[in-house]
């Protein structure tokens, strides 16, 4: 069973804050690390990709791979209530299958 | 219009009907999914089109029909649906092109209630 894990929170962070969103997955092959931001009533939105060992930054986010740990993190400096949102992490499990962490609830209160 | 689009966004159905969702994509992708998407579980994937060939059917119901007739267009047509079926669906689209096609671009899903 491939699988991918979240810890479903809520993951509460004043504003201005570092939120680390993190997510585990068991498939060792994976190849690639996706995060999705989910607004409350909406649809996954893509925010993040990762595929190399390390960090990848854009803007206000950074996406972390450790391929060897089997994990999956993604930082949001300089939180903002804006932010409030499910954060989904995918793993491409093989030909462009994603498998998706049930996500985390992310509140950053001003 | 742009990105990928779905209708209707709202369906109640009852258990006897036939009813199809509609997708289109306008990203020029030529990959086409559906998933479930229900309340405290993962994005289930239902259906995964390829260059338009159906290339994986993770063993969903027959009562859920998928029809890809280009790759711009996907459906999936309901019939004798079960109240547990009752969730949101969401299309997607990506590239087929080794790792990059895992950017798969969401519509804005389709809230289905089977009564």
């Amino acid at each position: 069973q491939k699988e991918v894990e979240q810890n479903s929170g809520p993951l509460s962070v004043p504003e201005g804050a570092i939120a680390s969103l993190n997510c585990t997955y068991s498939d060792r092959g994976s190849q690639s690390f996706f995060w999705y931001r989910q607004y409350s009533g909406k649809s996954p939105e893509l925010i993040m990709f990762i595929y190399s060992n390390g960090d990848k930054e854009d803007g206000r986010f950074t996406a972390q791979l450790n391929k060897a740990s089997q994990y999956v993190s993604l930082l949001i400096r300089d939180s903002q209530p804006s932010d409030s949102a499910t954060y989904l992490c995918a793993v491409n499990t093989g030909f462009q299958k994603l498998v998706f962490g049930t996500g985390t609830r992310l509140l950053v209160s001003p | 219009e742009t990105g990928v689009t779905q209708t209707p966004r709202h369906l109640v159905m009852g258990m006897t009907n036939k009813k199809s969702l509609k997708c289109e994509q306008h990203l020029g992708h030529n990959a086409m999914y559906w998933y479930k998407q229900s309340a405290k579980k993962p994005l289930e994937l239902m259906f995964v089109y390829s260059l338009e060939e159906r290339v994986e059917n993770n063993s969903v119901p027959s009562r859920f029909s998928p029809e890809c007739p280009n790759s711009s267009h996907l459906f999936l047509h309901l019939h004798t649906l079960q109240p547990e079926d009752s969730a949101l669906y969401l299309c997607a689209s990506s590239q087929d092109s080794g790792l990059a096609g895992g950017e798969q671009y969401f519509g804005p899903g389709t809230r289905l209630t089977v009564t």
